[in-house]
């Protein structure tokens, strides 16, 4: 198993651009996370899926930031318009089943910075 | 779900025991204890996890007290390859991880 795989690993891009984080999550998991991880906030969650659908955005910051899952293989966020505030490293996770999702699987992470 | 104190860091000789302390003074009787570790640039790895009963699996060993209110995880012979932020989490079955600060352990030969 390939694990979960997030792209791209790095992420450059000037303030008021868009950017987009991918994530391919473990075959066969119905559950998936996007974390967010910075030196002065920790590891936070942001939102998570069950089956493609969103259960929970509490963790999303504001508006500018989106997350979608079209099927069971892929997911995005997408943050617009970025801001210098946005740096940090984005994990997406993934879990097999709701009896079994505190054994969440993560990806290697995107680190992303806005100049 | 419960506050976890866990200190900020520790060292351990390689080979030796890891022993990490997490106290969860609030435990709830329906709250597990769940560990994660971060090896540096990578992320979270599920590590053990328990409910009152001590539990082993490859990787360590967990010890939760009779009353609950702490635990400690145990690596048995830590390598070069252990040192990590390990994180001590406590909430529901089915709830969302929400990790703090962790134990930052270094692991020296």
């Amino acid at each position: 198993d390939a694990g979960v795989i997030q792209s791209p690993r790095h992420e450059v891009t000037e303030m008021g651009q868009e950017v987009t984080l991918r994530c391919k999550p473990i075959s066969g998991h119905d559950y998936l996370f996007w974390y967010r991880q910075t030196m002065m906030r920790g590891l936070e969650l942001l939102i998570y899926f069950n089956n493609n659908v969103p259960i929970d955005d509490s963790g999303m910051p504001e508006d500018r930031f989106s997350a979608k899952m079209p099927n069971a293989s892929f997911s995005t966020l997408k943050i617009q318009p970025s801001e210098p505030r946005d740096s940090a490293v984005y994990f997406c996770a993934s879990s097999p089943d709701r009896l079994n999702n505190y054994e969440q699987y993560f990806g290697p992470g995107t680190r992303l910075t806005v100049t | 779900d419960a506050k976890t104190t866990q200190p900020t860091s520790m060292d351990c000789a390689e080979g030796r025991a890891a022993n990490l302390p997490c106290n969860h003074s609030t435990i709830s009787g329906n709250e597990y204890v769940y560990w994660y570790r971060q090896i540096h640039s990578q992320g979270p790895q599920y590590i053990i996890h328990g409910l009152k009963n001590n539990e082993t699996n490859e990787m360590a060993s967990l010890i939760i007290t009779e009353d609950r209110k702490s635990s400690t995880l145990i690596l048995p012979h830590a390598t070069l390859r252990d040192t990590a932020v390990y994180y001590c989490i406590v909430m529901e079955y089915g709830n969302k991880l929400v990790f703090g600060a962790g134990t930052i352990l270094r692991v020296k030969s």
